[in-house]
């Protein structure tokens, strides 16, 4: 059964700081990894999507790494500003069967950015 | 392009009463799911539609929790009846065909039970 764990749980750094947040999950035979950010009270925006082959992803101030041999991923986020504040979840996608499109979530990385 | 819609974005009932939720995917997207999040926790799936056609439906708590996905559109989720431990955020997604495809989630239904 895969298990998706992410570290820290929460993590509070001033404006500018460049942070990692980290995701790590059992079974490494996957098909891709996703990282989610949610705002309280609001559903969950897509970030970024890295296949299974791929070994990164880049979008804006945010880059995302995967090692799927070793079960681990990076959220690298570059000079933050209070609105990256957020909590941040990451998901992986099994590679096939009749479980195709279950995503299993860590329990997420509370990031407070502030002033 | 519109989103995927939930309703209601709030819901108070006491335990064993039933309860429901709607969702409405992005159009044309034939693959939708419901997924529960409970407090501090990661979404967990319920239930995977392709179409009106029940992919996996696993971890639903098939005693309490009903799903239908008529001609393969809208979506009604059914808690009946409901328990204390079913507080939670129930958020709907939809991707457009197979379970690769990326996919996009609605606001949620906060649903508290007393």
């Amino acid at each position: 059964k895969q298990e998706v764990t992410q570290i820290p749980a929460a993590l509070s750094v001033p404006e500018g700081e460049n942070l990692v947040l980290n995701c790590s999950f059992t079974d490494s035979a996957i098909y891709n990894l996703q990282w989610f950010r949610q705002d309280p009270g609001k559903g969950l925006t897509s970030l970024l999507l890295i296949q299974s082959s791929q070994r990164e992803q880049t979008s804006g101030r945010l880059n995302a790494s995967l090692d799927k041999s070793s079960g681990r991923s990076t959220l690298y986020i570059a000079a933050s500003q209070p609105g990256d504040s957020a909590t941040y979840l990451c998901a992986v996608r099994p590679p096939g069967g009749t479980s195709y499109g279950k995503l299993t979530f860590g329990q997420g990385t509370i990031l407070t950015v502030h002033p | 392009e519109a989103g995927v819609a939930q309703s209601p974005r709030y819901k108070i009932i006491e335990k064993r009463q039933s309860v429901a939720f709607w969702c409405n995917p992005i159009s044309g997207h034939a693959t939708l799911y419901w997924y529960q999040q409970i407090l501090g926790q990661g979404p967990k799936l319920l239930i995977q539609f392709q179409n009106n056609g029940v992919v996996d439906d696993s971890q639903l708590p098939k005693d309490r929790f009903s799903a239908e996905r008529l001609k393969g559109v809208d979506s009604t989720l059914k808690i009946q009846p409901a328990k204390l431990e079913d507080s939670a955020v129930y958020l709907c997604a939809s991707s457009f065909t197979s379970g690769s495809d990326e996919q996009f989630f609605g606001p949620g239904t906060r649903l508290t039970v007393l």
